[in-house]
């Protein structure tokens, strides 16, 4: 049983346009989340993270929301570039610093 | 500076023999991980090490797994007679410290196996 879900596979956004990312996940006791981009042959990158105790985090182009009532979070990209083209992992972090990732979400960005 | 490296790159073997997977992390990072990723899956946690030691063994995926960090800095990750479902990018990361207390996670660029 997945504990951490992305629901859309792939999703394809103007260039310029907000890209919205979505995860959800079962496990309430998940107190702190994480966003990984991983572009193809390499391993992901950490993009951003949100605690918990946060219902926002905001880093340059990237926001995350957090939702804890719903279980859910969403990676706000805007403007979208490129560049950005990838697959995005939502992750969850464990009370023991294990880290339980979603499937993916590629995104892509239309010229 | 060097990043995390994994060899090696790719690695085709038949069915029926070991392999070894090599991580070398980042120097200074004392948390290790490895995880898998199988064609259209996430990324499946496999292990953690903390040092040398290993708190964290639940992921492995059977007996036929295992792993072993020595010195705090080189792992091996070894599949005793692989199966087909074996077949996978095996990634791993290391990180400065506990990740909830702002350790950042810096992955390798993963070894893809194919078991024939």
């Amino acid at each position: 049983d997945q504990q951490v879900k992305q629901n859309s596979p792939s999703l394809s956004v103007q260039e310029g346009r907000i890209s919205i990312l979505n995860c959800d996940y079962t496990n309430s006791m998940f107190d702190y989340f994480l966003w990984y981009k991983k572009y193809p042959a390499e391993g992901p990158t950490f993009l951003i993270s949100i605690s918990s105790i946060k219902d926002k985090n905001e880093d340059g182009r990237f926001t995350v929301f957090l939702n804890k009532s719903a279980k859910h979070l969403s990676l706000h990209i805007v403007p979208s570039q490129p560049g950005d083209s990838a697959v995005y992992f939502c992750a969850a972090l464990t009370r023991d610093d294990k880290i339980i990732f979603g499937k993916g979400t590629r995104l892509h960005i239309l010229p | 500076g060097a990043g995390v490296s994994q060899s090696p790159s790719n690695k085709v073997t038949e069915k029926g023999k070991d392999v070894e997977l090599r991580c070398d992390p980042i120097s200074g990072h004392t948390a290790l991980y490895w995880y898998r990723q199988s064609l259209g899956q996430g990324l499946e946690f496999l292990i953690y090490f903390q040092g040398n030691s290993a708190p964290d063994k639940s992921g492995l995926p059977s007996d036929r797994f295992s792993a072993e960090r020595t010195g705090g800095s080189v792992s091996t990750l070894t599949i005793q007679r692989t199966q087909q479902e074996d077949s996978a990018v095996y990634l791993c990361a290391s990180s400065t410290g506990p990740l909830a207390s702002g350790g950042e996670q810096y992955f390798g660029p993963g070894t893809r196996l194919t078991v024939t």
